[in-house]
């Protein structure tokens, strides 16, 4: 089957530096995506990795490792505002999105 | 439109009722995709249409949904004989083609009592 995992709830502290993981086994791969969805809201795309290693926008960083079906995304300098959900989704060879259940990211001041 | 919109944002119905959920995906979107989001819970597939035609319906539960998309722009999402359990947000997302990144409405949440 194909399955998506990451940490349910992490808790950071403003300022710090947190990392998501993501683990995955899917049919296929053809790129992982990760977005953030506040709470009530739609998700909004973060970054996109598909080959192998960090991708780097801002204070947002994503890396990734397919032969181990890793990937983390990096927050750097947190702020209040980055308090939501992260959503990690595989691309498998039918180009559709398998979707982990997301990580609640709180972060206290 | 600038972004993908969805209408209602909210929708009460009763057990046994029909409803019908629209979307307006980005201009020029050929792809458009329709998830079902619980609480706690990442997007589940419903339904992927490329222009006009639904070429994926796999994530639909039942014969209950239906969805189409007549003229390969604005979709509508039409659930018959609600139940309690389908209520959740409903996502909807487009692409400019398959395969590329997705951007999402606000959702249209269903409560069915």
């Amino acid at each position: 089957g194909q399955n998506i995992d990451q940490p349910t709830e992490m808790t950071a502290t403003e300022g710090a530096i947190v990392q998501i993981n993501c683990t995955y086994q899917t049919s296929g791969f053809n790129g992982l995506f990760w977005y953030q969805q506040h709470a009530g809201e739609a998700p909004t795309f973060l970054s996109y990795n598909v080959l192998d290693g960090l991708e780097e926008k801002g204070r947002f960083s994503s890396f990734l490792s397919r032969s181990k079906g890793y990937s983390y995304l990096l927050l750097k300098e947190l702020q209040m505002k980055d308090s939501a959900s992260y959503l990690c989704a595989v691309r498998d060879s039918n180009y559709q999105l398998i979707w982990g259940a997301g990580t609640k990211l709180i972060i206290k001041p | 439109g600038a972004g993908v919109s969805q209408t209602p944002s909210n929708k009460v119905t009763e057990k046994g009722k029909y409803v019908e959920l629209r979307c307006d995906p980005i201009s020029g979107h050929t792809a458009l995709y329709w998830y079902r989001q619980s609480l706690g819970q990442g997007p589940e597939f419903l339904i992927y249409f490329q222009g006009t035609g639904a070429a994926d319906d796999s994530g639909l539960p039942n014969d209950r949904f239906f969805a189409v998309r007549p003229e390969g722009s604005v979709s509508t999402l039409k659930i018959q004989r609600t139940e309690r359990g389908d209520s959740a947000v409903y996502l909807c997302a487009s692409s400019f083609q398959r395969g590329e990144t997705q951007y999402f409405g606000p959702g249209t949440r269903l409560l069915v009592l």
